[in-house]
């Protein structure tokens, strides 16, 4: 079976400029997370979705992060515009439903210029 | 009140001792005390997990140890290996009803095992 699938792997861009993580969870998991972690740093939680509903964005900055999880399977976190202190991993999960491991995906790699 | 902490930042263990790495907690809402392995470019995995009503997991050559009332739980890596070479995180989870798997990490500890 294969785990979560994130892409792109690794990004490199300009301040202010847009970019979009993609991430495909276990198939079968319900609850999909992103997690920003930065440099020599735990991972943090951005945003939490119960299917195609975000049950817990309350560290996402609204002001310039988006995410969205359509028919309750992959899920698209954006960043517009992309500032210098955004350079980081974003990392997926995902778990089934009733619980259980959190699976991590390998991350996206942000470099911001 | 959230916060894990978790030391040491990074350790040094010859290949066949013993490494040791602690973790805080103040929340006592907490219910479920994972440990991951990261290797870099990876995702972290789940190594070991405990919930509060037992003192000691093991599994192994990695065991974790548990203080309720110190609000403390460290690993313990036996016989440590040169694979065993990566960064370890503590997190705690608030699961019981609501099951949502918020994990709250530490701020990781780079082990290094030499040959």
């Amino acid at each position: 079976e294969a785990g979560v699938v994130q892409s792109p792997r690794y990004k490199i861009i300009e301040k202010k400029q847009p970019v979009a993580f993609w991430c495909n969870p276990i198939s079968g998991h319900n609850t999909l997370y992103w997690y920003l972690q930065n440099l020599g740093q735990g991972p943090e939680l951005l945003i939490r979705y119960e299917n195609e509903e975000a049950v817990d964005d309350s560290q996402l900055p609204k002001d310039r992060f988006s995410a969205e999880r359509l028919k309750g399977v992959d899920s698209t976190l954006k960043i517009q515009p992309a500032e210098l202190g955004d350079s980081a991993v974003y990392l997926c999960a995902s778990r089934r439903g009733d619980g259980g491991e959190l699976f991590f995906g390998e991350g996206s790699r942000l470099t911001v210029l | 009140q959230q916060q894990v902490k978790q030391s040491p930042q990074s350790l040094i263990v010859q290949k066949g001792g013993i490494s040791i790495i602690n973790c805080a907690y103040e929340n006592t809402a907490f219910d479920y005390f994972p440990w991951y392995q990261q290797f870099p470019g990876k995702g972290p995995a789940l190594l070991i997990a405990i919930r509060p009503d037992v003192s000691e997991k093991k599994e192994g050559r990695f065991t974790i140890s548990f203080n309720k009332s110190a609000k403390q739980f460290s690993l313990h890596i036996m016989d440590s290996q040169p694979g065993d070479s990566a960064t370890y995180f503590c997190a705690a989870s608030i699961d019981g009803s609501s099951n949502t798997g918020k994990l709250i990490f530490g701020q990781g500890t780079t082990l290094q095992v030499k040959p």
